[in-house]
This record gives structure tokens, C-alpha cells and sequence, in this order.
């Protein structure tokens, strides 16, 4: 069985520019997160997607990062426009519908550098 | 805001020793998930313990979880080069299914 899978594993753009990430979850997963590791802080949880529907986005950090999950497989994070704070690592993680394995696997992650 | 706490902060053992990581919350919860991160690379699960388990186990690794002090530990046993990595406590809160991570530990296991 496939992992998550994220996709690029690696940007470098300029501040101002827009990035996109991508994520698909592991097949069959409802539960679709978003995490970021900006440079020595924690892994901080961004939103939860439930199939298509934002279930909780209240981790983004403000109004230039969008995500969505549009027919309730893959989902993208964009960030328009950049700033150089936004650098770190993009995680994407996925689990199962509520009351089976509440694991959250992850993908490997996109490692971002706003220059 | 809920927030795990790992110690150490980083850990140097021998091969063949046992290591043990501690982590710290401090709201109630639903499970608490362990999970490595080798150098550069993703962050794979290793263990789930739910609230109302207190001690797990998985072939090298023991998880035990008091949640009266609540805190939790991990033990690796006869540690080997290729547990090296950083280590990192989540715990998924009683209302949400955001997981809080921790700072981590680092672990280096010497040959």
C-alpha cells in the first residue's frame, strides 16, 4: 500500500513569489492534515480536512496560505505570496475516518526556502 | 495551548544500550503517538498509545502513559546505530484531531 506522498520534495523561490504543494493520502483516508517546521520551533498542526470540508483550519497563520482538497483526494497549500518566515518543512499527513485507526501517517514532507 | 515536551533534549548512548525519551502534556487526550524522524528525511509513526492503555508494546519499544501526571515514556531497547534520530511525542487532544508535537529528542546511538 502507497504512502502519503507530498510533491516537490524541495522549493527555493523568492519572497513574493507563490508556491503550491501537493499532497495525496494514503488511499481510503478521510482525515487529510497539514503541518509545518519552521526553522528550530515545533511541528505545528496548520488545518484537518474531513474528505473535501475544512474541519479545522485554525493553525494557518494568516490569509496568504490557502488550502483545499477538492473532491476529497488530494489536497494543495498555496502560499501567495511568500515571506521569508514561511521557509521550513510542509508536512501532510492522513488517517483514517473517526473510530478506526486514528494513526496519522505522514508524508516525507516539502522542504521550503523563501529567499 | 497544549504543548508536549520531550527529555532530554538529546541522548548519546552506546550500542546495545537501552534509551529512554520522556514526554510531558498538559491537557487531556485521546491517544498519544510516538513518532522518528531520521536526518532529512519524513516523520514515521512508530507506536499509539490510547488514554486508557498504560503501557504498550512493540517489538524494541515500550510506551507507558500516566495520565495523572500526564506524561509518557519510550524505551528502546538494545539500541542499535540505526536508532539514531530524532524523536518526537504527539498527543491527539480528547476534542480535535490536531496532534501537538513536542520539540524532540536526539538520539545518537554510538558503535
Amino acid at each position: 500500500e502507497a504512502g502519503v506522498t507530498q510533491f516537490p520534495s524541495h522549493s527555493v523561490i523568492e519572497k513574493g513569489q507563490t508556491v503550491t504543494l501537493r499532497c495525496d493520502p494514503i488511499s481510503g483516508h478521510d482525515n487529510l492534515y497539514w503541518y509545518r517546521r519552521v526553522m528550530g520551533k515545533e511541528i505545528k498542526f496548520l488545518l484537518h480536512f474531513v474528505k473535501e470540508s475544512k474541519q479545522d483550519e485554525s493553525g494557518m497563520p494568516n490569509n496568504r496560505f490557502l488550502a483545499e482538497r477538492t473532491g476529497g483526494t488530494y489536497s494543495t497549500l498555496k502560499v501567495q505570496p511568500a515571506e521569508l518566515e514561511d521557509s521550513g518543512v510542509y508536512f501532510c499527513a492522513s488517517s483514517q475516518i473517526a473510530g478506526m485507526d486514528e494513526t496519522q501517517y505522514f508524508g516525507p514532507g516539502t522542504r521550503l526556502l523563501v529567499l | 495551548s497544549q504543548q508536549g515536551e520531550e527529555d532530554p533534549q538529546a541522548l548519546s548512548i552506546q550500542e546495545g544500550e537501552n534509551a529512554t525519551m520522556n514526554c510531558s502534556y498538559k491537557t487531556s487526550i485521546n491517544n498519544l503517538q510516538w513518532y522518528r524522524q531520521n536526518s532529512g528525511r519524513g516523520l514515521v509513526h512508530l507506536i499509539l498509545i490510547r488514554s486508557n492503555e498504560r503501557e504498550k508494546h512493540s517489538g524494541r519499544l515500550r510506551v507507558t502513559l500516566d495520565t495523572s501526571k500526564k506524561s509518557s515514556s519510550l524505551l528502546i531497547t538494545a539500541s542499535r546505530a540505526a536508532d539514531t534520530a530524532s524523536y518526537f511525542c504527539a498527543t491527539d487532544p480528547e476534542y480535535g484531531n490536531k496532534l501537538v508535537f513536542g520539540a524532540g529528542t536526539i538520539l545518537r546511538v554510538k558503535s
